[in-house]
């Protein structure tokens, strides 16, 4: 069975500063792995996907995670965020059981100060 | 990527009585996802439907009480039947692409009295 990890539920930072937003998972096979962003009062957005070949993935507003088999982690990183950033983010994870399955992440909170 | 609507895109209800959502997709699709995220907490997958077949129900969810309507390619209801207040979440319809990345509809946020 496979479970996902975000290993922070919230994370205050101020502006233009450095963030990662942790994940970890665990899987006995290929895994197709996701980030999406959840903006007040709206459904999820996909931000960018993992699905084979090079280990850094950018995807939309500047944000991009990297994906490592020996540490079963997909952490998004951005390195100056903004005002709108503040969301919440989940991590995701596809494995194919016969069809697909994605479980997803409890969220982190991301909130941005002035 | 697909364009997905929901109504209501909120709703306060009394305990007992049921409501119904719809998804509309600009696309034809097989399969679409209904997805119950509760207060503070992430996704869970209710059930996936199929056009022209019975939905098929997550390990909890069970068909008296979210019954899933599949009339055409484009289209699905759900509804949260008998309602209490344990049932006050956001719902939200989503399709797959290509990669089994899920996209979204904007949710319908329930809250029962």
């Amino acid at each position: 069975a496979q479970s996902v990890t975000q290993l922070d539920s919230q994370v205050p930072v101020f502006e233009e500063a450095p963030v990662e937003l942790r994940c970890n998972y665990s899987s006995s096979v290929s895994v197709y792995l996701f980030w999406y962003v959840q903006y007040p009062n709206q459904g999820l957005q996909l931000l960018l996907k993992y699905l084979s070949g090079s280990t850094l993935v950018k995807g939309i507003n500047g944000f991009e995670a990297e994906f490592n088999k020996s540490q079963t982690s997909f952490h998004l990183r951005k390195p100056s965020v903004h005002i709108s950033d503040t969301a919440e983010y989940f991590c995701a994870v596809s494995e194919w059981t016969g069809g697909f399955k994605t479980i997803f992440g409890a969220g982190t909170r991301l909130f941005v100060k002035a | 990527s697909a364009v997905i609507s929901q109504k209501p895109s909120r709703d306060i209800c009394q305990r007992g009585t049921s409501l119904t959502i719809q998804c509309q997709v600009d696309s034809q699709v097989t399969m679409m996802f209904w997805y119950r995220q509760q207060p503070g907490q992430s996704l869970t997958l209710i059930a996936t439907a199929n056009q022209g077949s019975e939905a098929t129900y997550e390990s909890g969810f069970v068909i008296d009480k979210f019954p899933i309507s599949r009339p055409n390619l484009t289209f699905s209801t759900l509804t949260v039947s008998n309602m209490s207040p344990e049932d006050s979440s956001i719902y939200l319809c989503s399709v797959e692409g290509q990669y089994n990345e899920q996209f979204f509809g904007p949710g319908t946020r329930l809250t029962v009295l």
